[in-house]
């Protein structure tokens, strides 16, 4: 069966520092792979997703980036954080764009 | 571009009764729609999925939504609300070509 796993569970980070937050899929091939974003009342952000390795589409321009280094990695990063980037981080993969999602635990990230 | 609104934000039903929670899509080919709940700070879990086959889809836990073109609408229902069903419930549509469609979300809140 396939699993999602994200990391850290939650982070505490100063405005101007740097972030990496890590997704890993297991037991799937060739999936697209998804990064959204949950502001306090605000709904489901997409920020990133990737259809293949290398392949990323940015939904909304930020201060964030995302890459896919391997086939199922996919990283979310920023240079310098911003108090706008807390949030819950949310990474999902699906078989195709059109079919359903499957999500991870989250990450809770506080700017301060 | 296809969208979709959850008329409600919020939603409060007394254990027993039934739960209605509303869904609109706009879409000009028949759609994939999906619905989703989220526990606080967990990821999100497909509850069940519409794929043109049977209009009346059944899902986990007692939820079931009926999908009816001429309404364009997918509403979630369970005939009696238990206080494990209090989370935030997301429907979403699939959109040709691009990631899913999310709502804006609608919190569901059971009292005893």
């Amino acid at each position: 069966s396939q699993t999602i796993h994200q990391w850290p569970a939650t982070l505490v980070q100063p405005v101007g520092s740097p972030l990496s937050l890590e997704c890993t899929v297991e037991g799937t091939s060739n999936p697209n792979l998804y990064w959204y974003r949950q502001a306090a009342g605000r709904g489901l952000q997409l920020l990133f997703y990737s259809v293949g390795i290398g392949q990323i589409s940015s939904e909304v321009p930020q201060n964030l980036s995302a890459s896919r280094p391997q086939d199922r990695q996919f990283i979310l990063s920023s240079k310098k954080l911003l108090l706008s980037d807390s949030g819950f981080y949310l990474c999902a993969w699906s078989v195709s764009l059109v079919d359903e999602q499957f999500f991870g635990p989250g990450t809770r990230l506080t700017v301060l | 571009a296809q969208s979709v609104t959850q008329l409600g934000s919020h939603v409060s039903v007394s254990e027993g009764a039934l739960v209605l929670l509303r869904c609109n899509y706009s879409s000009s080919v028949p759609p994939y729609l999906f619905w989703y709940v989220q526990y606080p700070n967990q990821g999100l879990q497909l509850l069940l999925k519409y794929t043109s086959a049977a209009t009346l889809v059944k899902g986990i836990n007692g939820f079931e939504a009926e999908f009816k073109k001429s309404e364009t609408s997918f509403h979630l229902t369970k005939p009696s609300a238990h206080m494990s069903d209090a989370a935030e419930y997301f429907c979403a549509v699939n959109d040709q070509g691009t990631a899913l469609i999310f709502g804006k979300g609608t919190t569901l809140s059971v009292s005893s």
